[in-house]
């Protein structure tokens, strides 16, 4: 059974400019979480999906949005980049949301310059 | 306020060395979960468990032992027989649910490294 999958890996952008990054999850799973990590803020939550519906928030600007589309892959986009955006981005899949019991990806880290 | 604390930045034993990681939260919930989360050098997190409020038996499995106390609201993960592939960044977390919005909250990690 194949895990999560994450694309791209790594990127670099400017200030300014936008990302999306895209996340596949587990066959089955039908709910995809977004979590930034860095080494100065830790883990934090982005957002949740489930059935093509956000359904759980964390506290980040309107820069920071999602989609998650009828096969269950998700997106995220983060808009006019800032330096402090640079961070590994997780997404996590599981059956059902509000689980906790959640299998990460890889990741993709995002440097901005 | 909901808030998970891992007060041990970095630990590093010798192989087969046992070790224990502290993790003490605050919650206002009187139902909640923990959990534990292994993320190795690849980066990918690793769920190892998860714990509710209401059982605080200790759960073994393998080389890994969890304790549950509510009276100090700690959830302390012991690894026996420490081997070199129990290297990794392990996170505590701890759910929290505020009107419709779940959400987890997570430790800062603690390094575990162990040497050969």
């Amino acid at each position: 059974k194949a895990g999560v999958t994450q694309t791209p890996r790594y990127l670099i952008k400017t200030r300014g400019q936008q990302v999306t990054l895209s996340c596949s999850p587990i066959s089955g799973h039908r709910s995809v979480s977004w979590y930034q990590q860095t080494p100065g803020q830790g883990l934090q939550f982005l957002f949740e999906y489930f059935s093509e519906t956000q359904r759980n928030k964390g506290n980040f600007p309107g820069r920071f949005s999602g989609r998650q589309f009828s096969n269950s892959r998700s997106e995220m986009n983060v808009s006019t980049l800032e330096l402090g955006d640079s961070a590994l981005y997780l997404c996590a899949s599981s059956l059902e949301p509000n689980t906790g019991e959640l299998f990460f990806g890889e990741g993709s880290r995002l440097t901005v310059l | 306020a909901q808030k998970v604390t891992q007060a041990q930045t970095e630990i590093s034993v010798v192989e087969k060395e046992d070790v224990t990681l502290d993790c003490v939260y605050e919650t206002r919930d009187t139902t909640y979960y923990l959990f534990w989360y292994k993320q190795p050098p690849s980066g990918e997190l690793v769920f190892l468990i998860r714990r509710n409020s209401f059982d605080e038996q200790n759960e073994i499995s393998g080389r890994y032992s969890w304790n549950f106390q509510k009276s100090t609201s700690s959830f302390n993960f012991t690894i026996t027989a420490s081997q070199v592939v129990d290297s990794a960044v392990y996170f505590c977390a701890l759910n929290t649910q505020t009107d419709s919005n779940y959400q987890l909250i997570w430790g800062a990690g603690t390094k575990l490294i162990i040497k050969p």
